[in-house]
């Protein structure tokens, strides 16, 4: 079945605590992308990675890394996670470089950080 | 960057009446437009998009417009059902003179309620 998987779907957390979001696809998709969802503010896209080894910024990058190693995997780190990172955390993944095709999210990983 | 603007955040609409959402963009290079539909909770899936090489696209009950003059667009649904019900969201995408595109800029999104 195609699908984009995401670990954990949930999460408690303390501060400064490191954490790694995993996302997986097996659609071989070009395209990934990370978007955080908080009430009222939508989809912001956070990071995002056109093929393996490219990466680049969204609108809200501050705080998270990324890293594009295999097509498949597209994890999303929180090296010190503060409270305010605290939100619904969505992957995506479409065919081709530019995301201008159908993105497929993955099911959420809600993450609260105390 | 990009910024969309989608009005209204919420839409009240009596059951086989029309709904209309609208977004206008700010980037002129954006040349994707998707609309997509969550439920609560869940992830959001895509509806329906449209491209700058044509002003209006179908698929049923749900259509979408697009003025690149003006820089909006808008997802109608006609003959409105319960299932209908849920926060829909727009983006825009550019696509810039190197083929390089900048992902995906959503709107604030529409909750859309249908009253039987």
């Amino acid at each position: 079945e195609a699908q984009v998987t995401q670990n954990p779907r949930y999460l408690i957390t303390v501060t400064g605590k490191k954490l790694t979001v995993t996302c997986s696809q097996n659609m071989n998709h070009e395209y990934m992308s990370w978007y955080r969802q908080d009430p009222g503010l939508g989809l912001r896209q956070i990071y995002y990675s056109m093929n393996v080894e490219v990466t680049d910024k969204g609108d809200v990058p501050e705080g998270y890394k990324v890293s594009r190693k295999e097509k498949r995997n597209f994890p999303l780190i929180l090296e010190s996670p503060s409270p305010n990172q605290t939100s619904l955390y969505f992957c995506a993944s479409s065919l081709g470089s530019g995301g201008q095709e159908t993105q497929y999210f993955g099911p959420g990983t809600r993450l609260l950080v105390l | 960057g990009e910024n969309v603007e989608q009005h209204p955040s919420t839409l009240s609409v009596q059951e086989g009446d029309s709904a209309v959402i609208k977004c206008t963009y700010s980037d002129s290079a954006s040349n994707y437009f998707p609309w997509y539909k969550q439920e609560l909770g869940k992830r959001p899936q895509l509806i329906i998009d449209i491209r700058s090489n044509v002003g209006e696209k179908k698929d049923q009950r749900i259509a979408v417009t697009l003025n690149k003059t003006a820089k909006h667009f808008s997802l109608h649904i006609t003959e409105t059902q319960p299932e209908d019900s849920d926060v829909y969201f727009c983006a825009a995408s550019p696509m810039y003179s190197g083929g390089g595109a900048d992902g995906l800029t959503f709107g604030k999104g529409t909750h859309l309620i249908i009253q039987p």
